[in-house]
């Protein structure tokens, strides 16, 4: 069975500076995909980003980028210039055959 | 443009009580879900509709039953709640189920309490 852990709890960050959250998980296959999604106070889940197994290349989304590094299999997010209202719970998610595994996620608190 | 609608928002109910959340979807997508959100848990998924017509267990599948009413519902029940299954549930969908990179869609859930 897949499992995903990530193993920081909560993290904190100043406005306007860099965070990283980490993300590994564990697999023996080799198509799939990865998704981070933020829950913020409203509890609704908020797709960040995506990331392809088979793409070398690391998915962008304007602030948000990832570090995937397949044969470690870790898929880190960095959120850069945080803003107050990335403040929330990221969850990190792993996808095959349509079903999700989702880490226990991290809270991320953004200090002004 | 609602997306995925989730029906009670808040339940309490008694241990013993039975109950059923309801929720839709009106972006045609023919995969849906049910997951629970625990305290340090994540989110896990206790059933799923693969299509219409389809309903398999997930990873916590005891003590719920699911139905598949038509593509656009998906509900799920509590025959007799116990106090383990206070949470809070959340239903959603995606275009299908296998490969691609299409991401589920959530509803707001539904924070259920049991006494």
């Amino acid at each position: 069975a897949q499992t995903v852990t990530q193993s920081q709890p909560e993290m904190s960050v100043q406005e306007a500076e860099t965070v990283t959250l980490s993300c590994t998980y564990d697999t023996s296959e080799s198509d799939y995909y990865l998704f981070w999604y933020k829950q913020p106070p409203s509890r609704q889940m908020i797709l960040v980003i995506r990331q392809e197994a088979y793409k070398q290349q690391n998915a962008t989304e304007n602030r948000f980028s990832v570090n995937f590094q397949k044969a470690a299999k870790s898929f880190s997010l960095k959120i850069s210039d945080s803003q107050l209202g990335d403040a929330a719970m990221y969850f990190c998610a792993y996808r095959s055959y349509g079903k999700l595994t989702f880490g226990q996620g991290t809270i991320l608190t953004v200090h002004p | 443009n609602a997306g995925v609608t989730q029906t009670p928002k808040f339940q309490v109910l008694k241990t013993g009580q039975s109950m059923t959340l309801q929720c839709a979807q009106d972006m045609n997508h023919n995969s849906m879900y049910w997951y629970r959100q625990d305290p340090g848990m994540g989110l896990r998924l206790i059933y799923y509709s693969a299509s219409e017509g389809t309903t398999d267990k997930g990873e916590v599948p005891n003590g719920y039953n699911v139905s598949r009413l038509n593509k656009r519902e998906f509900s799920l029940r509590l025959e007799s709640a116990a106090p383990s299954q206070t949470s809070v549930y959340f239903c959603a969908s995606s275009e299908v189920l296998g490969t691609g990179p299409q991401p589920q869609h959530f509803g707001d859930g539904t924070r259920l309490s049991i006494l």
